[in-house]
């Protein structure tokens, strides 16, 4: 069955980086593209950006432009979010999910940034 | 960006009732391929989303078949034909036409 694990919760410092794993099973992982949505407390879904697993195209929202990386690893079946610059308002769960019909999500990361 | 209006925000239902829930979008959303790209999703408390519905009205896999999805080019509908207990939770249609994917800003179900 297809499955997305993603790592374990994070806290950082304003102005620190932080990077979220989101690891594949059940399916071929070069054939769907990986799309990350984050949702702040409270609040609804917002898409960040998306990787073609196959070949590591990617598009990103303009909010996050210049700030979010998403790559691949294929031999581990393992997509990456990073984010950087990080302020209080980047506090929210991250979601990994499959192909831009999410049919498929992640169990989601918890990202605090506090001083 | 295509900005996806829900209504309402909150919705108290009663067991065994019918509910239903709105979603427009500021832009049609027939891709030139023809087809419509809009999803509903289902997130209950603590949990990650589920899709319900893609491509306005195809039930996912072990969705009841007390959910359907209906509309087209701009102005959409959820509907439960019976609220069951494990229907509380927020709701949410997204649309996948036009980048970037964008989402509605949800519909609180809960009993009354």
């Amino acid at each position: 069955q297809v499955q997305f694990v993603q790592s374990g919760a994070e806290v950082k410092k304003p102005g620190a980086s932080v990077k979220v794993s989101c690891k594949a099973s059940g399916y071929t992982f070069t054939s769907y593209g990986i799309h990350w949505v984050r949702q702040a407390p409270g609040q609804s879904l917002e898409w960040m950006g998306w990787i073609n697993a196959g070949n590591g195209n990617t598009k990103y929202s303009q909010k996050f432009q210049g700030r979010v990386s998403i790559t691949r690893d294929t031999s581990a079946s393992t997509a990456y979010m990073e984010l950087s610059s990080l302020r209080s308002e980047d506090t929210a769960v991250y979601y990994c999910g499959r192909s831009a019909s999410l049919d498929y999500w992640g169990q989601g990361t918890q990202v605090t940034v506090s001083s | 960006d295509v900005v996806m209006a829900q209504s309402p925000l909150s919705l108290p239902v009663t067991l065994g009732q019918p509910a239903s829930i709105s979603c427009n979008s500021s832009q049609s959303l027939v891709h030139s391929d023809g087809n419509t790209y809009l999803n509903w999703f289902q997130q209950r408390p603590g949990q990650s989303p589920r899709r319900l519905i893609y491509k306005v009205s195809n039930r996912d896999s072990g969705v009841p078949d007390r959910f359907s999805g209906s509309g087209s080019g701009t102005d959409f509908t959820l509907r439960i034909s019976r609220v069951e207990a494990e229907d509380v939770g927020v709701y949410y249609c997204m649309q996948g036409t036009h980048w970037p994917l964008t989402f509605g800003g949800g519909t609180k179900v809960e009993f009354k």
